[in-house]
């Protein structure tokens, strides 16, 4: 799998958007941007995926570059509860079968 | 539906002992997979399965063994358990596009 580079901490403030970046410069074709999310002491958990268009669903959107060699995940309104570790993670088109690889992620800290 | 399932979620093993780490899913996913997870770090495969009968190495595969009987079971066996396995173990299946993970194993090896 192609690698990925974020970003290891980041601060925000409830109720406020969150950016997360991710950097993946070597990203082939057919590669699928991923992401998910781990809650302390928590298995981690599928956030939002996609190809080349921007994609939103009821936990984030992810805006990808018209090049494709970086996207960012975003929190419209961050809570207590989105506090993580967040990974980017790209998926060739195998179907998963080799499993994904993690990085160490963006340990995403919330203030009140 | 439960989703994954992992037992025991707490485990201390002195050097030497063996044990089984569980896992069952009631998804009815194919694929299966074992990993670990050091302190501070991102996730790394230990073993893999696509299907009942079929397992492979990952990243990280020495000193454990998988096999893979029933598309419901995975379990995770470690022989001779060493401190260098001390960490928490994450088993999870996937189907396209998504993967679902266990709540995790924390195996300390003292």
């Amino acid at each position: 799998d192609a690698k990925t580079t974020q970003p290891n901490s980041m601060e925000s403030n409830e109720e406020e958007p969150v950016h997360l970046p991710c950097n993946h410069s070597t990203i082939s074709g057919t590669d699928y941007i991923h992401w998910y999310r781990q809650l302390p002491s928590q298995g981690p958990e599928y956030v939002i995926h996609g190809l080349t268009s921007n994609v939103n669903n009821r936990m984030a959107s992810l805006a990808i570059a018209e090049d494709r060699k970086s996207s960012t995940l975003i929190l419209h309104r961050a809570t207590l509860r989105d506090a993580a570790v967040y990974y980017c993670i790209l998926r060739g088109t195998g179907g998963g079968a080799d499993g994904l690889t993690f990085g160490k992620g963006t340990h995403l800290i919330i203030q009140p | 539906n439960a989703g994954v399932t992992q037992t025991p979620k707490f485990r201390i093993l002195k050097i030497g002992q063996s044990m089984t780490l569980q896992c069952t899913q009631d998804m009815n996913h194919n694929y299966m997979y074992w990993y670990r997870q050091d302190p501070g770090m991102g996730l790394k495969l230990i073993y893999y399965s696509v299907g009942a009968g079929i397992t492979d190495k990952g990243e990280v595969p020495n000193g454990y063994n998988v096999s893979r009987s029933t598309t419901e079971d995975f379990p995770l066996r470690l022989e001779l358990a060493a401190p260098s396995q001390t960490s928490v173990y994450f088993c999870a299946t996937f189907r396209v596009p998504e993967a679902f993970f266990g709540q995790g194993t924390r195996l300390t090896v003292v």
